[in-house]
């Protein structure tokens, strides 16, 4: 099984609507992370969450909230989707301490109509 | 913020031929981490290194830490298609923005049977 899953793998939506994107992790890991990826662009990061009680915008945060549900689920809403969101969503857990590297999920594909 | 600069942005080799890679930044960083993305799938973390100088393998697979810390080499040896995918560099900095990391936006490998 995988340590980080996210669902749904893929999703096609229209614009206006919400989304709830979801990730949940079997490693114990503390950190928690959501990146959007785009061609040519890399990973980038929208919110990430230290614990439970822990949330922080990242590069990228407008347009998107997270809820951190349980140490093992961090959660990314469109709270009313555009096409610009349009893009590859990857959720990546890291343990506590300095200089930790992240470990990902397999992504979700996410097209706005 | 902080940037990463890859190149090349993409390659196409012969099997059996060396492939090097590199990663510049525009400060100083704490870490360097190098990870692989294959199609359809999350980035996978393949070395890490934490100290200036320092070299690291895994497999044929061979990553530097700049001695100005200011940059990071990646090096595969004997390349087969299944190192066909995109490789990207990432660090978490120094200061205030040490706790996210920064993604170059990628090394796109293509080989060549």
């Amino acid at each position: 099984d995988a340590d980080v899953t996210q669902t749904p793998r893929n999703r096609i939506t229209k614009t206006g609507k919400r989304i709830m994107l979801e990730c949940s992790q079997t490693k114990g890991h503390d950190r928690m992370y959501w990146y959007r990826q785009d061609p040519g662009l890399g990973l980038r990061l929208i919110y990430y969450s230290f614990d439970v009680k822990d949330i922080n915008k990242g590069e990228i945060s407008d347009g998107y909230s997270v809820s951190r549900q349980a140490q093992a689920k961090f959660s990314l809403s469109l709270e009313s989707a555009i096409p610009n969101q349009t893009a590859l969503y990857f959720c990546a857990t890291s343990p506590g301490g300095f200089n930790q590297p992240q470990h990902f999920g397999d992504g979700t594909r996410l097209s706005i109509l | 913020g902080q940037q990463l600069n890859q190149s090349p942005q993409s390659m196409f080799i012969q099997e059996g031929e060396d492939v090097s890679m590199n990663c510049t930044s525009s400060s100083i960083f704490n870490t360097w981490l190098w990870y692989k993305q294959d199609p359809g799938e999350g980035p996978v973390l393949l070395i890490a290194l934490y100290k200036a100088g320092e070299l690291t393998s895994n497999g044929r697979l061979t990553a530097q830490f700049g001695i100005t810390r200011k940059d990071s080499f990646l090096n595969i040896s004997a390349s087969i298609p299944s190192d066909v995918g995109i490789y990207f560099c990432a660090g978490p900095g120094s200061g205030a923005g040490s706790y996210q990391l920064t993604f170059g936006k990628g090394t796109k490998l293509s080989v060549i049977p």
